[in-house]
């Protein structure tokens, strides 16, 4: 089935280290995106890419930088982790054009130490 | 000021009680609002998109509605199953093609 995947699905780390989540997908989606997922404060977007050669950011990209390594590839890197990073992480794609649904993966729970 | 206002925080029905979630939203220039369902430790699903008010979508005991202010996610004759939460978004000119979301509504159907 076509999907999106990510790893890894739980991490630990400490404040400091740098840390890198990935996503796949086999949707054959052009446009992915990453979200943090907080208690009392929703879904918020740090990047999205509409295709390979653009991304852009989102609105809490401080701290965040990214990569679009192939259509099916985008991965999230947090360069100096710290606490407040702590959340869940979602990947999600759709379809270039105004019915896009966005298909969320299955999410990565952080801590930060 | 939310772009993106969802009511109840959280709502616990009796199984076979029905009720209506709101989400009401102050974009100009809408795109569509989109409603997912979330369960504890996986990702967004999603349910509807709805374009232009008074348009109406059901899949099963749920079924949303579009008004130019708000939505409405009724659920008639919830099970236990139905537990989740559930999540509106909005895409508008503005938005730049992403979506804009609630904080959600946690409903719980008791037995």
């Amino acid at each position: 089935d076509a999907d999106v995947t990510q790893t890894p699905r739980n991490r630990i780390t400490k404040t400091g280290k740098r840390i890198m989540l990935e996503c796949s997908q086999t949707k054959g989606h052009d446009r992915m995106y990453w979200y943090r997922q907080d208690p009392g404060l929703g879904l918020r977007l740090i990047y999205y890419s509409f295709d390979v050669k653009d991304i852009n950011k989102g609105e809490i990209s401080d701290g965040y930088s990214v990569s679009r390594q192939a259509q099916a590839k985008f991965s999230l890197s947090l360069e100096s982790a710290i606490p407040n990073q702590t959340a869940l992480y979602f990947c999600a794609t759709s379809l270039a054009g105004p019915l896009n649904e966005q298909f969320f993966g299955p999410g990565t729970r952080l801590t930060v130490l | 000021e939310d772009q993106v206002t969802q009511s109840p925080e959280a709502l616990r029905l009796q199984e076979g009680e029905s009720s209506s979630l709101n989400c009401s939203y102050t974009v100009s220039g809408l795109r569509g609002l989109f409603w997912y369902r979330q369960d504890p430790g996986k990702g967004p699903e999603f349910l509807f998109t709805l374009y232009s008010a008074g348009e109406e979508k059901e899949k099963e005991r749920l079924k949303a509605t579009l008004t130019k202010k708000e939505s409405f996610l009724h659920i008639t004759a919830p099970k236990p199953e139905d537990s989740a939460t559930y999540l509106c978004a909005v895409k508008y000119g503005g938005s730049q093609g992403n979506l804009i979301f609630g904080k959600g509504t946690k409903l719980s159907v008791k037995p």
